[in-house]
């Protein structure tokens, strides 16, 4: 069985600090890992996935995260924060094949003039 | 091209009654996948179809039921409506593949299902 932990249900960054949102998985089989993000009123968009390839991955708008085996961590940076990206953003992972995705509860992103 | 769509956007029902989603994938994705969203659970995977044949389920009772047709697009039932079931629903459309491996999925912007 696959879960993952998203530590902090709120993360509050100053606009142009860096953002860092925490994830951590466990799985049985190799995971495949993802960061989905949510805009008030919206589906899920794909930022980025780990797909047992490069360990550090980069998605859109800036967006990049670094699979870590040791520390079975998957944690989501951007270096410069800005307004847009407040939003809902969600880890999670899927692994010995097939389409169902494991989510974590989320951390809410609000980023501050 | 067309991402995926689900209708309708926002839907209001009454306990015990029953309701019926849809939702049309992106041309040529032949999986198609459910979610439900709430605060306090989160997103839970419902199921997954793929050329008509459920493939996956997720541990939701019974009341909970859904099909794809030919063309991929497929529509999820909720019958005897509980307050609980007041929801975001989210359908993902994904390529077909083999179970062994991971296709992409694109989410739709999801039903919202408010049960008086």
């Amino acid at each position: 069985a696959q879960s993952v932990t998203q530590l902090g249900s709120h993360v509050s960054v100053s606009e142009g600090a860096l953002v860092l949102l925490r994830c951590n998985y466990s799985s049985s089989v190799p995971p495949y890992l993802f960061w989905y993000v949510q805009y008030p009123n919206q589906g899920l968009q794909l930022l980025l996935k780990y797909t047992s390839a490069a360990t550090l991955v980069k998605g859109i708008n800036g967006f990049e995260a670094e699979f870590k085996k040791s520390e079975t961590s998957f944690h989501l940076t951007k270096p410069s924060a800005h307004m847009s990206d407040a939003a809902e953003y969600f880890c999670a992972v899927t692994g010995g094949g097939g389409n169902k995705l494991t989510f974590g509860t989320g951390t809410q992103l609000k980023v501050e003039l | 091209k067309a991402g995926v769509t689900q209708t309708p956007r926002y839907l209001i029902k009454t306990r015990g009654q029953q309701v019926t989603l849809s939702c049309s994938p992106i041309s040529g994705h032949r999986s198609v996948s459910w979610y439900q969203q709430t605060p306090g659970q989160g997103l839970q995977f419902l199921f997954e179809y793929f050329s008509e044949t459920q493939r996956n389920k997720g541990n939701f009772p019974g009341r909970f039921s859904g099909r794809q047709f030919s063309n991929s697009r497929s529509e999820m039932n909720v019958s005897t409506l509980e307050l609980g079931d007041s929801a975001l629903y989210l359908c993902a459309s994904s390529l077909a593949g083999a179970l062994t491996s991971y296709n992409e999925q694109f989410f739709g912007p999801g039903t919202r299902l408010t049960v008086l």
